[in-house]
């Protein structure tokens, strides 16, 4: 089945820095790609969608400017958290439409964590 | 907007059903998931509904569907220990996902 690949699974990092996290579709084209941000226990909270070749779609109150979404490709979407501060420490989530009724793949995360 | 409610906790002793239940506000969806989320990893699909249907059944799981009362639930047959996690329903809309905040299944012995 369609798989999306997501890395770093965990990453920490320091206040100040940027942090990339990348997602690639393995074995199929991922024209569209979600961002979801999860607060610990908590739901999915769609903060962007990546499209191949044209800008991203940021959700009401992400700033576009803090979290840089670039889909260069058909397989990759990368979306880097910039300037990072500790309240940006989350669970993001990556996922592609497969195109069918089962909707979309999801990828296995990245814990980011901002000291 | 959609608006995906779900009971937060679920406590089952192993080898009893579980009912997760989750109501939905967009009459307008065209499907129903569940998903499954692991401590520390991405979503993993369970099952799926069409919102023309009423039941669907794989295995241990059954899907229901009141589409009148924007209802849906997830049954697990015989919960093991290995169903613990934490368990999102979400409604599509166009190609947007709605989850609820997702329910903690806790399996005791």
């Amino acid at each position: 089945g369609a798989v999306v690949s997501q890395h770093p699974s965990r990453v920490i990092c320091k206040s100040g820095t940027s942090v990339k996290i990348e997602c690639r579709s393995l074995d199929f084209q991922a024209t569209t790609m979600f961002w979801y941000r999860q607060f610990p226990k908590q739901s999915l909270m769609l903060m962007a969608t990546s499209n191949e070749g044209s800008k991203a779609t940021y959700e009401q109150g992400v700033e576009k400017d803090k979290f840089l979404i670039n889909h260069a490709s058909l397989t990759l979407s990368t979306l880097t958290v910039t300037s990072a501060h500790p309240e940006d420490s989350s669970f993001y989530i990556c996922s592609a439409p497969t195109g069918g009724a089962d909707g979309y793949t999801f990828g296995s995360g990245t814990r980011l964590t901002v000291v | 907007g959609e608006d995906v409610e779900q009971s937060l906790f679920l406590s089952v002793r192993e080898g009893d059903s579980s009912v997760i239940n989750c109501t939905y506000t967009d009459s307008s969806s065209t499907y129903l998931y569940w998903y499954k989320q692991e401590p520390g990893a991405g979503l993993q699909l369970l099952t799926y509904i069409f919102s023309n249907m009423d039941m669907k059944q794989d295995q241990r799981l059954t899907v229901l569907l009141n589409k009148k009362d924007k209802h849906l639930s997830l049954r697990i047959a015989d919960t093991q220990t290995g169903d613990s996690a934490i368990y999102f329903c979400a409604e599509r809309e166009d190609y947007k996902l709605s989850f609820g905040a997702g329910t903690t299944v806790t399996v005791r012995a």
